[in-house]
């Protein structure tokens, strides 16, 4: 069964420093891997996704993600943290074999101080 | 990008009424929908997935005749919560792939308050 695990409910950093938010994930088959983006009251967006080729994937708001086989991970950065990325963000895995399901990693909120 | 909306946005109702919300694909058709429940500060809960012209497909643990879901054309779908109790208080969410890879374009979100 997959299953997604996000380290650190809470991330705080400085605007302009790095982001670094880290998802690990437990597939017997590399899935499609997401992060999405939720802020208060609102529904999720999506970031960036890798589904096959370069595993370095570059998504909205400055955002990218590298895709780790050997270490099974999806970690998202951004360079500089902006005010506005304080929000929820959610990594996410999907079964290529097909049926669409696809299961959340428990969240990481997004801190960013001036 | 694809987009799905989600109707009412926040609804307030007695114990023991009923409460239907909408989700729909408004430029794409969607022959699959999921439905998923958040609670505060937590994560997205997968409650059951919607099947154009068929049954629902619900989640271990989440009663089918509580959350009565109907996928009645390719761009609707409706979660009827039956006989709401404040412990159905919370923040409905939906869901429709598209665009390939299994991507999910979520709709806004129904904010429910059961009194």
């Amino acid at each position: 069964a997959q299953s997604v695990t996000q380290l650190g409910s809470h991330v705080s950093v400085s605007e302009g420093a790095l982001v670094l938010l880290r998802c690990n994930y437990s597939s017997s088959v590399p899935p499609y891997l997401f992060w999405y983006v939720q802020y208060p009251n609102q529904g999720l967006q999506l970031l960036l996704k890798y589904t096959t080729g370069a595993t370095l994937v570059k998504g909205i708001n400055g955002f990218e993600a590298e895709f780790k086989k050997s270490e099974t991970s999806f970690h998202l950065t951004k360079p500089s943290a902006h005010m506005s990325d304080a929000a929820e963000y959610f990594c996410a895995v999907s079964d290529r074999g097909g049926g669409f399901k696809t299961i959340f990693g428990a969240g990481t909120r997004l801190f960013v101080k001036a | 990008g694809a987009v799905v909306s989600q109707h009412p946005s926040r609804v307030i109702c007695k114990s023991g009424t009923s409460v239907k919300i909408e989700c729909r694909s408004l430029d794409f058709q969607a022959t699959t929908m999921f439905w998923y429940r958040q609670f505060p500060k937590q994560s997205l809960m997968l409650m059951a997935t919607s099947n154009e012209g068929s049954k629902a497909t619900y989640e271990q643990g989440v009663e089918k005749d509580k959350f009565l879901i109907n996928h009645a054309s390719l761009t609707l779908s409706t979660l009827t919560v039956t006989s709401a109790h404040p412990e159905d208080s919370s923040f409905y969410i939906c869901s429709a792939p598209a665009g390939g890879a299994n991507e999910q374009f979520f709709g806004p979100g129904t904010r429910l308050t059961v009194l």
